[in-house]
């Protein structure tokens, strides 16, 4: 199976910062790739399909890019609403995972 | 509107048999490129994807729990079901399913069931 790994786990960032969030797969996926955010409670948000196209409603302050197997989540000013779990999630090939998670909290 | 709704029991005992539904409205799952999967976090841990059923009936389970997965559709209910055998208290987890679509990931999700397992 495809093992999909985040770096870093946890980032302590403050509000105003540029965040940068890696996923890496373990044999290339393409560019299909999704990223999501978790809060608790909650279901997981949708943010970004296809590596770097932004889902309807997310604001443009996410960005995504990268292929084949690597690929970036770019926060670039960090708002009080984005501290948060993030996940990068392959749907290439039959068989789908999650990254382990990145949490993003305040510095 | 699409919305899915996740149900089943809140407590199953070990070695159990766990069945979730998810009941789903807004959409065909009889169209081309639609699945949906089912996905589990258990609690301070991670996403973990276990399966999905496409349009087609195409099944697909995660390699780590496939022999103790079946998931299957019924789509005049519009639903889909997840069977999993013999849980053990490291199955105890937040249960969601979500709708896959065209070249999106998982775009629409439920709002996810709880399940704890006893021993």
């Amino acid at each position: 199976d495809i093992q999909m790994t985040q770096s870093p786990s946890i980032l302590s960032a403050s509000v105003g910062d540029r965040v940068t969030i890696t996923c890496r797969a373990s044999q290339s996926i393409g560019d299909w790739l999704a990223w999501y955010q978790k809060k608790p409670g909650q279901a997981p948000k949708p943010l970004i399909y296809r590596a770097s196209s932004l889902e309807s409603g997310v604001p443009s302050r996410f960005s995504g890019s990268g292929s084949e197997t690597e690929f970036t989540l770019t926060i670039t000013s960090l708002q009080p609403d984005d501290f948060a779990t993030y996940y990068c999630q392959n749907y290439n090939h039959y068989f789908w995972a999650f990254g382990q998670g990145t949490r993003v909290e305040i510095k | 509107q699409v919305t899915l709704r996740e149900s089943g029991p809140a407590l199953v005992k070990a070695t159990q048999t766990l069945t979730l539904t998810c009941t789903f409205s807004g959409f065909s799952l009889s169209s081309s490129a639609m699945s949906v999967s089912w996905i589990r976090q258990p609690p301070g841990k991670a996403l973990e994807w276990l399966a999905r059923i496409d349009w087609d009936d195409d099944k697909f389970y995660t390699t780590s729990l496939k022999t103790r997965l079946s998931i299957s559709k019924d789509t005049s209910k519009h639903q889909v079901v997840l069977k999993m055998t013999n849980v053990d208290p490291a199955d105890t987890a937040t249960y969601f399913c979500a709708r896959k679509y065209g070249l999106h990931g998982f775009d629409i999700w439920g709002q996810g069931t709880m399940v704890a397992v006893s021993s």
